[in-house]
């Protein structure tokens, strides 16, 4: 069980230029998100999805594209690099049924940098 | 809207010292309160939860109460380790139709040493 996996860990961009950032979970869970984590922000959400083909807005969506085609994967695309985009990028999984809470599994993060 | 307040850091703290770290909810339902752990380098993991109030969540010495009354959840340690320092987020998800997304603090920064 490799749990999430996201790719890369490192990146650095020119603004202006597109990119994806992959996330992968093996856990067969219905829900996936992505959260962006600044310094003296906490993490706060961009995207999330309740399973394939659904997705949604979170706190912080504008510059971020994302799709859910299978259950497993969940990338998140930025379509026009901003330095305001530099960020440590956290992909989660959860359980959406069966369950009277959340807990929500992290990856191990991508840092991007934006110049 | 839901939200988190949890104390700002950082903590700096001895080795074997006593650790509280404050956290204070806002939510429209009857949410379930976690407190995540960051290690430096890693993602987040859950260290422990309550779904209830009144429960009490604990794991690895570290415990927090479930305050229905005050909405808090404060965590606490009795001897805290050099391996405990970490960056420590209070989150919370609500009991209504969108009880999967999580609300976190903005986090807390604990340094032990030796």
């Amino acid at each position: 069980n490799a749990g999430v996996t996201q790719t890369p860990k490192f990146q650095v961009l020119k603004t202006g230029q597109s990119m994806t950032l992959q996330c992968a979970q093996d856990m067969n869970h219905e829900y996936m998100s992505w959260y962006r984590q600044d310094p003296g922000m906490g993490l706060r959400l961009i995207h999330y999805s309740v399973g394939a083909g659904i997705t949604d807005q979170g706190e912080v969506p504008n510059g971020y594209n994302v799709s859910r085609s299978t259950t497993e994967d969940f990338p998140l695309r930025l379509l026009s690099a901003a330095p305001s985009q530099t960020s440590v990028y956290f992909c989660a999984s959860g359980r959406t049924s069966g369950v009277s809470y959340n807990e929500q599994f992290f990856g191990p993060g991508t840092r991007l940098t934006v110049l | 809207g839901d939200s988190v307040t949890q104390m700002e850091g950082p903590v700096t703290l001895s080795e074997e010292a006593f650790l509280t770290i404050n956290c204070t909810y806002t939510a429209t339902g009857y949410p379930s309160l976690f407190w995540y752990v960051q290690y430096p380098g890693e993602g987040l993991q859950l260290l422990l939860k309550a779904t209830k109030a009144d429960d009490k969540g604990s794991n690895k010495g570290f415990e927090a109460t479930y305050r229905k009354e005050t909405t808090s959840f404060h965590l606490e340690k009795g001897s805290v380790q050099v391996s405990d320092s970490a960056v420590y987020f209070c989150a919370l998800s609500d009991s209504g139709g969108s009880n999967y997304k999580l609300t976190f603090g903005k986090g807390t920064l604990l340094t032990v040493n030796p």
